[in-house]
């Protein structure tokens, strides 16, 4: 059974160039959550999705970050004009319904560094 | 408002030897509460979750937490530290009260755990 993937694993941007991660998360789950951990911190929610709507959105940075999941399946987090403050693992989150009580099920993350 | 405090950045201890990792909560309702792991270079995986069923939690690889409601805590035990627990565990708290995000995690700073053979 494959767990929540994200691609790509590494990547290297420099300033002002835009960015898209990608998160293919297990099949059937219905709620997707992206989350941002800086380096030494633990992970900060940027935004939620129930399929494809997007029902929270309020942990995003700037109007620079953006997010789609657009068939309620794969979701990418866009980053436009990259700064060095975007530096951080960018983590991606399914699950299977919409309960509190079902575990979240997290990929092995997207390390973006600016420079 | 929803707030995790992890009382320590790192903890030591020896290969045998119990573990105490901290944590102190706030929440404005009764929320859950869980404990993740982070191996370098893996995923967040769930050690256990507190959910207002029993207060004293069993997880995986023999780790176990307790709930305080007085004590607004949930820390982290295990009875012989195994070198394979070094890592980065983090506590989580998830609000249940209604207008917040159903499984929106709040995580603590982390605790890095050291195990010395």
């Amino acid at each position: 059974g494959a767990g929540v993937s994200q691609s790509p694993r590494y990547k290297v941007a420099k300033r002002g160039q835009d960015v898209a991660l990608r998160c293919d998360p297990i099949s059937g789950h219905v709620s997707l959550f992206w989350y941002q951990q800086a380096l030494g911190q633990g992970p900060e929610f940027l935004t939620y999705f129930q399929n494809e709507a997007q029902l929270d959105k309020s942990g995003l940075p700037s109007d620079r970050f953006f997010a789609e999941r657009p068939e309620g399946s794969v979701s990418t987090l866009k980053i436009q004009r990259t700064q060095q403050e975007d530096s951080a693992v960018y983590l991606c989150a399914s699950r299977r319904g919409s309960s509190y009580n079902s575990p979240l099920h997290f990929g092995n993350g997207t390390r973006l560094t600016v420079t | 408002a929803q707030s995790v405090t992890q009382l320590d950045s790192h903890v030591s201890v020896s290969e045998g030897t119990p573990v105490l990792l901290r944590c102190n909560y706030s929440s404005s309702y009764s929320p859950s509460l869980f404990w993740y792991v982070q191996h370098p270079n893996k995923g967040l995986q769930l050690l256990l979750k507190y959910t207002s069923a029993a207060t004293l939690v069993k997880g995986i690889n023999g780790f176990e937490a307790e709930f305080k409601k007085s004590e607004t805590s949930f820390h982290l035990t295990k009875p012989s530290a195994h070198m394979s627990d070094a890592a980065e565990y983090f506590c989580v708290v998830s609000p249940v009260d209604r207008g917040s995000t159903l499984g929106r995690l709040y995580f603590g700073r982390g605790t890095q755990l050291t195990v010395w053979p």
